[in-house]
């Protein structure tokens, strides 16, 4: 089992619509959690972090599940400018050193 | 710039070859990583440095491998004897310390072709 796996996609979801999606991490002992945007043919951007109690950022909104080992992400009121491929990060607390990275969700909105 | 800073941005180079890939982190930033990424992959973590010192190598995936970093700044990714499997582009980021709650900031990144 991979350490951290996510749905590649794609998602093809219409302009002005709510899409999530998830990404589920085998370490519990993981601390630190991130989501990652990243365009093609572009590096890795940091999108937000996400917190315990869940935490949003305009129309995005970022859940931790520690019970069932998941982060997701929430798009509302999705743009033509969120098409890109969205990365989860997962950093575990035993290790400062090596931090995990999904191969990615790709997400295309269409108008 | 503020940014991490890559170098260089393109390389092409034939099969068999040395190559050295150039990292100048964010100033202030004590932690760095080396990552590479083949077209339509995730990314594959190869090493990372904290301060002058690679805690964990786990990820280089051959002996042809090595990286340094020196002053606490600049880090290079050596490749020696370049196979065509080692195509791909090869990541740079650094953060303020050590992983845990620290985003990490990615550079442009160096587009690496073996021919």
């Amino acid at each position: 089992r991979k350490e951290v796996e996510q749905d590649p996609g794609p998602f093809n979801v219409p302009e002005g619509a709510t899409v999530a999606f998830n990404c589920t991490y085998s370490n519990s002992a993981s601390q630190s959690f991130f989501w990652y945007r990243q365009d093609c043919r572009k590096e890795p951007k940091l999108l937000m972090s996400v917190y315990s109690s869940g935490n949003e950022d305009g129309r995005f909104t970022a859940q931790l599940n520690r019970a069932s080992q998941y982060i997701s992400l929430l798009i509302r009121d999705s743009k033509l400018s969120d098409s890109a491929t969205y990365l989860c990060v997962v950093s575990p607390y035993s290790s400062a050193s090596k931090i995990i990275f999904g191969s990615g969700t790709r997400l295309s909105i269409r108008p | 710039g503020a940014g991490v800073s890559q170098s260089p941005s393109n390389k092409v180079t034939e099969k068999g070859k040395d190559v050295e890939l150039r990292c100048d982190p964010i100033s202030g930033h004590t932690a760095l990583y080396w990552y590479r990424q083949s077209l339509g992959q995730g990314l594959e973590f190869l090493i990372y440095f904290q301060g002058n010192s690679a805690p964990d190598k786990s990820g280089l995936p051959s002996d042809r491998f090595s990286a340094e970093r020196t002053g606490g700044s600049v880090s290079t990714l050596t490749i020696q004897r370049t196979q065509q499997e080692d195509s791909a582009v090869y990541l740079c980021a650094s953060s303020l310390a050590s992983a845990l709650h620290q985003p990490q900031h990615f550079g442009d990144g160096t587009r690496l072709s073996i021919l």
